[in-house]
């Protein structure tokens, strides 16, 4: 089972970048990495996919090296909005593992 | 943009008493999960569904838990004999081709077992 390590919380202050950085030691080759976001009482929701090297859409960058043992989320100039959970996730066959997430809290 | 829908938004129950808990997936995807989150806690895998049967499911989803896609758009949880530990937040999720492909959560229902 592919397991994940993030950093438990961040702080940020608006407009400022923020990268939040997971390790995942033993993904599988035909693993892809994915973002979620989380508010409280919502569902996840996604925010990025990627399988090596970088992904880019409107909302987030994701930055995969070669070894692909570890994956950096980037959220560009974040806003108050941007308070939530971050969570990384490794596929592993239909049993998608959430762990316990980045708590980001961007100030003013 | 097509949306994970779950009904009722709240649900509040006996314990011992059974519950259903309905989820309408995104049309054309094929995958389906339900996931748990007791408040406060992380979001806990439960059990993933493809081509009308279960493809995973953890040790949380025991014989007093089934799902069900009884038509061609509904996918049901159902939890036989409720306990005070049910209680927790179920969020139904759905996606196109399966782990590897972005998976689309509902908004949950909140479960209340008294």
């Amino acid at each position: 089972l592919a397991k994940t390590t993030q950093p438990i919380s961040m702080d940020s202050y608006e407009g400022q970048e923020v990268n939040i950085t997971c390790s995942h030691n033993n993904i599988a080759t035909n693993d892809y990495i994915t973002w979620y976001q989380q508010f409280p009482s919502q569902g996840p929701r996604f925010i990025i996919q990627g399988y090596k090297t970088k992904v880019t859409n409107e909302v987030a960058s994701l930055f995969i090296p070669a070894d692909r043992k570890s994956s950096t989320l980037s959220l560009p100039r974040v806003s108050l909005s941007d308070t939530a959970v971050y969570y990384c996730l490794v596929g592993d066959k239909e049993k998608l593992v959430f762990g316990t997430g980045t708590r980001l809290l961007v100030s003013p | 943009e097509p949306e994970v829908t779950q009904t009722p938004s709240h649900q509040v129950t006996q314990m011992g008493q059974e519950v259903i808990l309905r989820c309408v997936p995104i049309s054309n995807h094929l995958y389906f999960y339900w996931y748990r989150q007791i408040l406060g806690q992380k979001v806990e895998f439960l059990v993933s569904f493809y081509n009308n049967e279960i493809s995973e499911k953890s040790e949380i989803f025991d014989d007093q838990f089934s799902v069900e896609r009884p038509d061609g758009s509904n996918f049901t949880l159902k939890i036989r004999s409720t306990k005070l530990e049910d209680s927790a937040m179920y969020f139904c999720a759905s996606s196109e081709a399966g782990v590897n492909s972005p998976l689309h959560f509902g908004n949950g229902t909140r479960l209340t077992v008294t």
